[in-house]
C-alpha cells in the first residue's frame, strides 16, 4: 500500500539548532516526493520537490531509495521556519499527491 | 496572477443536504485537483481533472463527484451529507498533470450539524 509516514507531530527546537523532519514512505514504484509547507494563515505551498535537487530557504531533502525516506532539513532553524510541514508522494501523475501527517515545526528564540 | 480562488470559503449544511463547492484555477492552469482535509485522516485526494476529464480518482464513495468546465474552473458536489463530512475541501491548479507543482487555494470549510 501507499503510504507517508511522518512520525513526529511536533517537533520544538531553539532558534540556531539543526532541524530534522522525518518522512517515510511506502512505495512499489519509482517514488517522486515532495515537502509542503503551511505558514500560519497561508496556503499550502510547494517547499521543495526531490527531483530538482534543490535547497529553499536553506532546506534540503534526499531521497534516501534503501531506507525509503525523504528527511528535511535544515542546519540552523530561524523563527519564521514555524509552519506545518507536509511530506507528500507523488502517484499516478503528480496533480494526486499521498500526504503524510505533517509535522507542526515550532522554532522558539 | 491571481491564486486559486475558491469559493465558499464557509459552509454549515445540515445531515442529508447537498452541497457544490467551486474552484477557479490560477489563469492558464488546466489541471485542478481537490482534496479532503480533517484532524483524523489529515489530507486526502479526492480526484483531479484535466482538460473536463477526470483522471484519478480517491477512494471516496459514490457521493463525493466533481466536474470541470471548458475555462477550467471546477465543482465538487456532496450529496446526502454526512457528518463525517465535515472538513477543509481543497482545490489545487496546475499547468497540466506532467508539471510537479500544484498550487492550493484557501479552501471551503464545510460543516455537517
Amino acid at each position: 500500500a501507499q503510504r507517508v509516514t511522518q512520525p513526529e507531530k511536533l517537533l520544538s527546537v531553539f532558534k540556531g539548532a539543526p532541524v530534522e523532519l522525518k518522512c517515510n514512505y511506502s512505495y512499489s514504484g519509482s517514488p517522486e516526493l515532495f515537502w509542503y509547507v503551511q505558514y500560519s494563515r497561508q496556503r499550502l505551498q510547494l517547499l521543495l520537490r526531490h527531483i530538482s535537487r534543490e535547497s529553499i530557504k536553506g532546506f534540503t531533502a534526499d531521497l534516501n531509495k534503501g531506507e525509503t525516506s525523504f528527511h528535511l532539513k535544515k542546519p540552523f532553524a530561524q523563527e519564521e521556519d514555524s509552519a506545518m510541514y507536509y511530506c507528500a508522494l507523488s502517484t499516478g501523475g503528480y496533480n494526486k499527491l499521498i500526504f503524510g501527517a505533517g509535522t507542526r515545526l515550532a522554532v522558539h528564540p | 496572477k491571481a491564486g486559486v480562488t475558491q469559493t465558499p470559503r464557509y459552509l454549515i449544511k445540515t445531515r442529508g443536504q447537498q452541497v457544490t463547492l467551486s474552484c477557479s484555477p490560477i489563469s492558464g492552469h488546466r489541471s485542478v485537483s481537490w482534496y479532503q482535509q480533517t484532524p483524523g485522516q489529515g489530507l486526502q485526494f479526492l480526484f483531479e481533472y484535466f482538460s473536463e476529464t477526470q483522471r484519478n480518482k480517491g477512494n471516496f464513495p459514490g457521493r463525493f463527484s466533481g466536474r470541470q468546465f471548458s475555462n477550467s474552473r471546477s465543482e465538487m458536489n456532496v450529496s446526502t451529507l454526512e457528518l463525517g463530512d465535515s472538513a477543509l475541501y481543497l482545490c489545487a491548479s496546475n499547468l497540466s498533470p506532467f508539471y510537479n507543482e500544484q498550487f492550493f487555494g484557501p479552501g471551503t470549510r464545510l460543516t455537517v450539524l
